[in-house]
């Protein structure tokens, strides 16, 4: 099992330049996330998805979209990069809701570092 | 507004115990995680309590006291591959009714020989 993956591992943009994350999992889970984690700080939930066809808001999800086409995957877009989003984007999944006893933790993929110029 | 207040920084030595806390305020509550993060890795899971006291799993054990808003992670016999940075993070009610973390900024703890 590859269990949480990434696609890029490190992209660089211009201001106002759009692109795609893609998050991978192989687990099953029905719950994915995606983070942004900047320096010295913790990490901020952008969007999260309960279940495929389903997305949701997170804390800071400005500038951010997302797609839960399939189980599997879960894509974050930025559709017109700003230097604010400079950041370190990580996805997670689990297999069930965070606030349930069993099979809560999240797992994490690699991330991706993203340098908006 | 949802606050949480671990310390930055936490040095120990290899072999020692350390504590790190971690207090919080947040409107609803429904328990506490702790994550480990090795410099320029992923996050990974160590424990979960949503109820009051200890748990405990192998060297690392996990404690809340929801009437003090209050939760630490206890590190014994500390090694070198101990040394990372570690989050709390409560979980509460999101405006979409739903529930998600919230994490600290993390403590660094660097295990010396």
């Amino acid at each position: 099992n590859a269990g949480v993956t990434q696609t890029p591992k490190f992209r660089v943009l211009k201001t106002g330049q759009s692109m795609t994350l893609l998050c991978a999992q192989d687990m099953n889970h029905e719950y994915m996330y995606w983070y942004r984690q900047d320096p010295g700080m913790g990490l901020r939930l952008i969007h999260y998805s309960v279940g495929e066809g389903t997305t949701a808001k997170g804390e800071v999800p400005d500038g951010y979209n997302v797609s839960r086409l399939k189980k599997q995957n879960f894509l974050l877009g930025l559709e017109s990069a700003a230097p604010s989003q400079t950041s370190v984007y990580f996805c997670a999944s689990s297999y069930s809701p965070v606030d349930t006893s069993l099979h809560n933790e999240q797992f994490f993929g690699p991330g991706t570092r993203l340098t908006v110029l | 507004g949802q606050s949480l207040e671990q310390p930055s920084e936490v040095t120990a030595v290899e072999g020692a115990i350390v504590q790190i806390n971690c207090t919080y305020q947040t409107s609803g509550f429904y328990g506490l995680s702790w994550y480990q993060q090795h410099d320029g890795g992923a996050p990974t899971f160590l424990s979960y309590n949503a109820l009051d006291g200890l748990e405990e799993t192998g060297r690392f054990s996990s404690f809340l006291s929801r009437s003090d808003s209050y939760g630490y992670l206890l590190l014994q016999e500390l090694q070198m591959k101990d040394s990372a940075s570690y989050f709390c993070a409560v979980i509460r009610p999101m405006d979409t009714g739903r529930r998600a973390l919230t994490f600290g900024s993390g403590t660094r703890l660097q295990v010396q020989p």
